[in-house]
């Protein structure tokens, strides 16, 4: 159980376009989502918090109307990196925290996905 | 702030051999969480274990074992006679405590290669 995907796994694009990433958790429901970026040979590090039906909280320093986040269902949460260029070139994770019922102690523990290696060339 | 610190980048060890991950962290929560995550060279972030910030008791769990001493802040990680498929990023990362957004914040990670 606890499986976040994450699609797609690998994607070039020109600069200026913009490139979509999708992150879904298959076999339970995520209130919460995360996304992190990370450089190679470098630490995670989060760039926002996505909650359902609700506007995603962004770290400082991160571009909001670059790093567009829905996070529109339970088990669905998308990245859309606008206008790109080479310097968005990165290793975007998605991750997701399973939703508990009022009452019951949070597992609180983050499924990640694979991950997306993002070119702009 | 919250902060991880994990002060060895590099290990290499012999297949066999035991190894150690140290891992120091900051925190002004008086509740929280430490996990360790791995990460194998293609990408994914694999969980591995968690442990409450009230519960100081240590715990095996097949090769792996940690260390929690809440008075010097050190969480570490070890794993018992080490295998070539445990060759990876090992991440040590605390959590903020239930009910806020939980919160990770990630230490900068340990290179773990095992070797025949």
């Amino acid at each position: 159980g606890a499986v976040v995907s994450q699609h797609p796994s690998w994607v070039i694009c020109k600069s200026g376009t913009s490139v979509k990433i999708e992150c879904r958790s298959l076999d339970f429901q995520a209130t919460t989502m995360f996304w992190y970026r990370q450089f190679p040979k470098q630490s995670l590090m989060l760039m926002a918090t996505s909650n359902e039906g609700s506007k995603a909280t962004y770290e400082q320093g991160v571009e909001k109307d670059k790093f567009l986040i829905n996070h529109a269902s339970l088990t669905l949460s998308t990245l859309t990196v606008t206008s790109a260029h080479p310097e968005d070139s990165s290793f975007y994770i998605c991750s997701a925290r399973e939703h508990r019922p009022t009452g019951i102690l949070a597992k609180n523990i983050q499924y990640f996905g694979a991950g997306t290696r993002l070119s702009v060339l | 702030a919250q902060k991880v610190t994990q002060a060895q980048t590099e290990i290499s060890v012999v297949e066999k051999e035991d190894v150690t991950l140290d891992c120091v962290y900051e925190t002004r929560d008086t509740t929280y969480y430490l996990f360790w995550y791995k990460q194998p060279p293609s990408g994914e972030l694999v969980f591995l274990i968690r442990r409450n910030s009230f519960d100081e008791q240590n715990e095996i769990s097949g090769r792996y074992s940690w260390n929690f001493q809440k008075s010097t802040s050190s969480f570490n990680f070890t794993i018992t006679a080490s295998q070539v498929v445990d060759s990876a990023v090992y991440f040590c990362v605390l959590g903020q405590r239930a009910g806020t957004a939980s919160k990770l914040t990630f230490g900068t990670g340990t290179r773990l290669q095992v070797t025949l």
